[in-house]
């Protein structure tokens, strides 16, 4: 009963290094969804998935870049981490069906960038 | 694009209702939803109104939307201490809700 997992919870890293944050949800959602939170904008929409190898770019894509081989996982990667990358990152999921309008979310990635 | 407003803080005596408001500009927001991210964790879904209902209430939770000045609340009866948290509110165009768009979120604080 997992759930939406994120790992790692807590990342810091160096500018210039790749860095990539997993999510995991176990209830084969079709959709996923990547956010980062900053105070003063609140959730802003990196990414989004309607179904394995199918892929979106939301609000502020640039510098990162998914992938969705399988339904159940939705990385996202970091190629040249900045320092305006430092941010909380929530991955969520949603069922594909037009009745389902809840995002399930999961705990948060606490990026710092140094 | 669309954008979403918020107060960032709200202080609150303990019993007392609090009233979180939230102000959007797409004239196409059709569905409307508070979540609710409680300390060191994600966001949960509290509740939603779709744009043809002017109130919906749940148990403690009373959201009202005026379609005319694009104005949503949420108030929420009786605080207790477990209502501190941030709230977002969202909108989305359509009820898949593929691509919500996210307030600047409310912290709200109780004071015992």
């Amino acid at each position: 009963d997992a759930g939406i997992t994120q790992s790692p919870r807590y990342k810091i890293t160096e500018t210039g290094r790749q860095v990539t944050l997993m999510c995991h949800q176990t209830w084969s959602h079709s959709y996923m969804f990547w956010y980062r939170q900053d105070l003063g904008h609140g959730l802003r929409l990196i990414y989004y998935s309607a179904a394995a190898d199918i892929t979106d770019k939301g609000e502020v894509p640039d510098g990162y870049v998914v992938s969705r081989s399988k339904t159940e996982n939705f990385p996202l990667t970091l190629e040249s981490a900045t320092r305006s990358q430092t941010s909380v990152y929530f991955c969520a999921s949603k069922l594909d069906s037009q009745f389902s309008y809840e995002q399930y979310f999961g705990p948060g990635t606490r990026l710092t960038v140094t | 694009g669309e954008d979403v407003e918020q107060s960032l803080f709200l202080s609150v005596r303990e019993g007392d209702s609090s009233v979180i408001n939230c102000t959007y500009t797409d004239s196409s927001s059709t569905y409307l939803y508070w979540y609710k991210q409680e300390p060191g964790a994600g966001l949960q879904l509290l509740t939603y109104i779709f744009s043809n209902m002017d109130m919906k209430q749940d148990q403690r939770l009373t959201v009202l939307l005026n379609k005319k000045d694009k104005h949503l609340s949420l108030r929420i009866a009786d605080t207790q201490t477990g209502d501190s948290a941030i709230y977002f509110c969202a909108e989305s165009a359509n009820f898949g809700n593929e691509k919500l768009t996210f307030g600047t979120g409310t912290r709200l604080t109780i004071i015992p």
